[in-house]
């Protein structure tokens, strides 16, 4: 069974610094894919990010880029300029896919890093 | 932007009582799940839904819960006697195919009291 561990519960960064939140797994799988939800405090869930196992290059979206490092099964998301709107709870996911190239697609979560961003 | 809606925002329900929470999906997607997040806990995967029947679920998912497809638009999760331990956020979500992401509804919130 697949497992994701985010070991961080909360973190705090100044307004436009910089800040990393960690993310392991734990699969046999090869192919899978990884991604980080952000869930501010009306409970939305919005995609950030997301990364194919199989690219070796990293994803990167605007002000928000991961550190993948497959053979560690480590996904790390970093928030350049942090921003007052990215006060949220960031989840990790793991999503494994069938040898067919699609997916269930059931998504397995962490536990979340409650990102604060002050002022 | 499309996006998947989900009714009532908050649904309040005494023990023991059935309670069936809504989506609507966005148009051309095909695969639909439901997920569970219990306060201050993680998003748990509830059960997927693919070509008019349950693909996977989870053993959260269990004789209590029923999901339902019934018009080609709505897809509802049902919940028989409701347990004070069902009361969470319960996501709905749904993908265009099996390599895009999920595009998540704003949750129901279900009180059990």
């Amino acid at each position: 069974a697949q497992t994701v561990t985010q070991s961080q519960p909360e973190m705090s960064v100044q307004e436009a610094e910089t800040v990393t939140l960690s993310c392991t797994y734990d699969t046999s799988e090869n192919n899978y894919y990884l991604f980080w939800y952000k869930q501010p405090p009306s409970r939305q869930m919005i995609l950030v990010i997301r990364q194919e196992a199989y690219k070796q290059q990293n994803a990167t979206e605007n002000r928000f880029s991961v550190n993948f490092q497959k053979a560690a099964k480590s996904f790390s998301l970093k928030i350049s300029d942090s921003q007052l709107g990215d006060t949220a709870m960031y989840f990790c996911a793991f999503m494994r896919l069938m040898n067919y190239g699609g997916s269930q697609g059931n998504l397995i979560f962490g536990k979340g890093t409650k990102l604060s961003v002050k002022p | 932007e499309p996006e998947v809606t989900q009714t009532p925002s908050h649904q309040v329900t005494q023990m023991g009582q059935e309670v069936i929470l809504r989506c609507v999906p966005i148009s051309n997607h095909l695969y639909f799940y439901w997920y569970r997040q219990i306060l201050g806990q993680k998003v748990e995967f509830l059960v997927s839904f693919y070509n008019n029947e349950i693909s996977e679920k989870s053993e959260i998912f269990d004789d209590q819960f029923s999901v339902e497809r019934p018009d080609g638009s709505n897809f509802t999760l049902k919940i028989r006697s409701t347990k004070l331990e069902d009361s969470a956020m319960y996501f709905c979500a749904s993908r265009p195919d099996s390599n895009q992401p999920q595009h998540f509804g704003d949750g129901t919130r279900l009180s059990i009291l």
